[in-house]
Order: structure tokens, then C-alpha cells, then sequence
């Protein structure tokens, strides 16, 4: 089972726009990670948020989380049409070793 | 760069054949685990080896699927027999043991899977 939703399900921009991915979870949670993922290829981490943790920055990326809402949200400024990847949410739940992965978020940066 | 390795890439099977996929992890990565992802959804945890002891197979189809690490190394999952329903990406991912509650996972490339 999936533990997060990503919102939107897919996203086109142009270039130097900037885009945010949503993701939402059911369960408390110890951090929040995510992953880029490019077309057939293995998952690459990108960045974690911890549980006492509401805004993290890492190069063009910014990450917040809302542990209230249960909800977190990536944004990449100053897009780049190598930024166009598959990009998920994970949560380590707090017992619970393994990470659950939302759904993704399918973006693509046009040139 | 140290990096986790797979094979094979992509492996073409003809329902009810078995089938098997290799996993070398990072060096000193004591965690390992194997993760399924369907085409256009998220990964989903199969196995998970803390060292060469089962941590949490509980999403396992054990009636067809077993993964074993028995020296505490590579890995290998395999599949007997495979159904329509198994083709997707199957991935391998390690941690060190001393992350703590960090987790991050390093990746591999994943292997692709066809049942035909």
C-alpha cells in the first residue's frame, strides 16, 4: 500500500518557471524524503525533512512540511528541462523501518 | 562513486516460468531492500534485510516470491512462477546500518520485467 498522494499526478511547464509537487500522508511520521526518478531508471534522493523540521533548502530545491496537515510540498525554482523526472514523496513511519512511497508526481520541463 | 548494482537490466519471461534478480548493495550497507514499482505508480516494499535476517517481508507474495542474503551481501529475489501481473520494475535499494533514523536509500538502476 502507498502511504502518500502526490498532487498533481502531472505537471508541464517551460523553462526557468517553477514548480511545486504536493504530497500528503496518512500516519505520524519520523521524516519525509524525496526522490527524483528519471524514465526507467533508479530512484535518486534529493532531500529529508524531519518531523521537528518545517522548511529545508538544498540548491533550487525547498521543501516545507506541515506535520499538522500531514502534507508536504517541492519546489524547484528556475526549471531546467533536465529537471523533467518523476519525482515522489517517502515517509519513514515512526516504527516502522522501511520507507512508503506516494504515487509521483510526473514532471516535465519544455525547453 | 559507490553504487548498487543489478542484473539483469531487463529480462523477457513467458508466464509460469521462474525468474531471478541479482542485488550487490553498497559497500558496508548492512540494510537491503527490494522494492516492485508498477509502471506509473511509486515503489512498494517487497523485502527488507537488516544484514542476512528478514526484517519485514509482510507485502511478500510468499506463495510465489523468496529473497534471501545469506551471507549478508548480495542479494538475490526470485519469482516462481511468474504471472501477467508481476511485470514492473523491481528495485534494490541499501542503507548503512548507522543512518539511524536518516534513511536515505541509494539506489540501483532496476531490473524490468515482461511476463508474456
Amino acid at each position: 500500500s502507498q502511504q502518500g498522494e502526490e498532487d498533481p499526478q502531472a505537471l508541464s511547464i517551460q523553462e526557468g518557471e517553477n514548480a511545486t509537487m504536493n504530497c500528503s500522508y496518512k500516519t505520524s511520521i519520523n521524516n519525509l524524503q524525496w526522490y527524483r526518478q528519471n524514465s526507467g531508471r533508479g530512484l535518486v534522493h534529493l532531500i529529508l525533512i524531519r518531523s521537528n523540521e518545517r522548511e529545508k533548502h538544498s540548491g533550487r530545491l525547498r521543501v516545507t512540511l506541515d506535520t499538522s496537515k500531514k502534507s508536504s510540498s517541492l519546489l524547484i525554482t528556475a526549471s531546467r528541462a533536465a529537471d523533467t523526472a518523476s519525482y515522489f514523496c517517502a515517509t519513514r513511519d515512526t516504527g516502522r523501518r522501511a520507507l512508503t512511497f506516494g504515487s509521483g508526481t510526473r514532471l516535465q520541463v519544455q525547453p | 562513486e559507490a553504487e548498487v548494482a543489478q542484473s539483469p537490466r531487463y529480462k523477457i519471461t513467458e508466464k509460469s516460468q521462474a525468474v531471478a534478480f541479482w542485488c550487490d548493495p553498497i559497500s558496508g550497507h548492512a540494510t537491503l531492500y527490494w522494492y516492485r514499482q508498477i509502471l506509473g505508480q511509486g515503489p512498494e516494499l517487497l523485502v527488507q534485510f537488516q544484514d542476512e535476517s528478514v526484517v519485514d517481508d509482510s507485502q511478500l507474495p510468499k506463495d510465489r516470491f523468496s529473497a534471501e542474503r545469506l551471507k549478508g551481501v548480495d542479494s538475490t529475489l526470485k519469482i516462481q512462477p511468474a504471472e501477467l501481473g508481476d511485470s514492473a520494475m523491481y528495485l534494490c535499494a541499501s542503507s548503512p546500518k548507522t543512518s539511524g533514523d536518516t534513511g536515505e536509500l541509494f539506489f540501483g538502476e532496476g531490473s524490468r520485467l515482461t511476463v508474456l
